[in-house]
């Protein structure tokens, strides 16, 4: 079956700290991976995306991580600021359908 | 990058009458877009996937007559939520890829709460 699994559900952590989340995957074939960023009330905004050859791809202060060969991959966050409170979503195109993980909330507080 | 415009942002209705929510890409053309509601804390749930110029393919347990979904463009797709009822008041995103299939651009989103 087809998913892709986020953790933590919620984070809560201090202004300028670090953090990184994790999310694992079981879907197939395999495209490219890609983490959004969605503040609440909003439509998510790509952060972004990985193919099949690249282990590390950076936007920032954002570094995303990928193992293709344990299907997982990290988000990590540098030096967290309270405009990254936000849910972060993961989400595994196949070529021609996406799969979407539930989602970290994250929560900075100064 | 891309643009996704989906409008409008919010809308409170009746129950009983019909609403319609209109995606349109920018800068791009949309070979396919995606139609998806999300409860509060919870992750996107794909409605349905549409192409230009044919029926949309919808997901196991949503009512294809109560979303009609309109994809007459590679640039404008449109969500209409018939008859809706209270348990209809959720978020509704649109979201776009591009020819390539490489990026999907989201909407901002569309608030729909039914009194």
């Amino acid at each position: 079956k087809n998913q892709v699994e986020q953790s933590p559900q919620s984070l809560i952590i201090l202004e300028g700290k670090n953090c990184t989340l994790q999310c694992n995957y079981t879907v197939s074939p395999f495209s490219n991976l890609r983490w959004y960023k969605q503040d609440t009330g909003r439509g998510p905004v790509s952060l972004t995306i990985m193919t099949f050859s690249e282990n590390t791809k950076s936007n920032g202060r954002y570094t995303a991580t990928l193992d293709a060969d344990t299907k997982q991959s990290s988000l990590h966050i540098t030096a967290s600021q309270l405009s990254d409170s936000a849910s972060y979503i993961c989400v595994v195109f196949t070529g021609n359908q996406f799969y979407f993980g539930t989602g970290t909330s994250l929560t900075v507080i100064p | 990058g891309a643009v996704v415009s989906q409008h409008p942002s919010w809308v409170i209705c009746k129950s009983g009458t019909s609403v319609k929510i209109e995606c349109r890409s920018l800068d791009f053309q949309a070979t396919t877009m995606f139609w998806y509601r999300q409860f509060p804390k919870q992750s996107l749930m794909l409605m349905a996937t549409s192409n230009e110029g044919s029926k949309a393919t919808y997901e196991q347990g949503v009512e294809k007559d109560k979303f009609l979904i309109n994809h007459a463009s590679l640039t404008l797709s449109t969500l209409t939520v018939t008859s809706a009822h209270p348990e209809d008041s959720s978020f509704y995103i649109c979201s776009a890829t591009d020819k390539g299939d490489t990026e999907a651009f989201f909407g901002q989103g569309t608030r729909l709460t039914v009194v």
